[in-house]
């Protein structure tokens, strides 16, 4: 099976840098994807790594490292919008390739 | 990118009845729809597997009777909750998948589903 955790809750002020870990247990590896949800809504992708490194799009840049079984989400310049849930999610091995949520990071960014 | 659309966004039922919520992907087709379940602040559950033209894959714990799902085409996967009840009352997303890909996976806008 698959497990995934984040922290439950992070805070920040405006224009700060976080970060938002990940460490999961897999039965086998197809990469590590970071997904956005705001109250209410679906979730938006956000970025995906296969291979260990850092990831940059934008302000929001990913880390993978395999060894470690272990990754991050990384958001500079923080805006008042970026306040949502933040979820890690690998995929499984079966055929299907189901995508496994991690816990999931409430950020909340203040003034 | 991929749009998936569903419908409705928001229902409200008496315990006991039956809803049906619908899945469309509008402009791509779906090989594969996956159903997830989220109760407040808390993660995506994986519900089930749906594949074109076959009986979907359920993860443990869901049970089948209760949560019918039907992949009818490549565009369209319906999920129905029958005799739902107050604990059913969650929010339910649909999510789907190009055909031959596997890296990117469009979610739909979501269904609040309440359950008096």
């Amino acid at each position: 099976g698959q497990s995934l955790e984040q922290p439950s809750e992070v805070t920040a002020v405006e224009g700060a840098i976080v970060q938002i870990n990940c460490t999961y247990q897999t039965s086998g590896f197809y990469g590590l994807s970071w997904y956005q949800q705001h109250d209410g809504g679906a979730p938006t992708f956000l970025s995906y790594n296969a291979l260990d490194g850092l990831e940059e799009t934008g302000r929001f840049s990913s880390f993978l490292s395999r060894s470690d079984s272990y990754g991050y989400l990384l958001l500079q310049e923080l805006q008042m919008k970026d306040s949502a849930s933040y979820f890690c999610a690998v995929r499984d091995g079966t055929g299907f390739q189901k995508l496994v949520f991690g816990t999931g990071t409430r950020l909340l960014v203040s003034p | 990118g991929a749009v998936v659309s569903q419908h409705p966004s928001r229902v409200i039922c008496k315990s006991g009845t039956s809803v049906k919520i619908e899945c469309r992907s509008l402009d791509f087709q779906a090989t594969t729809m996956f159903w997830y379940r989220q109760f407040p602040k808390q993660s995506l559950m994986l519900m089930a597997t749906s594949n074109e033209g076959s009986k979907a894959t359920y993860e443990q714990g869901v049970e089948k009777d209760k949560f019918l799902i039907n992949h009818a085409s490549l565009t369209l996967s319906t999920l129905t909750v029958t005799s739902a009840h107050p604990e059913d009352s969650s929010f339910y997303i649909c999510s789907a998948r190009e055909g031959g890909s596997t890296d990117t996976q469009y979610f739909g806008p979501g269904t609040r589903l309440t359950v008096l």
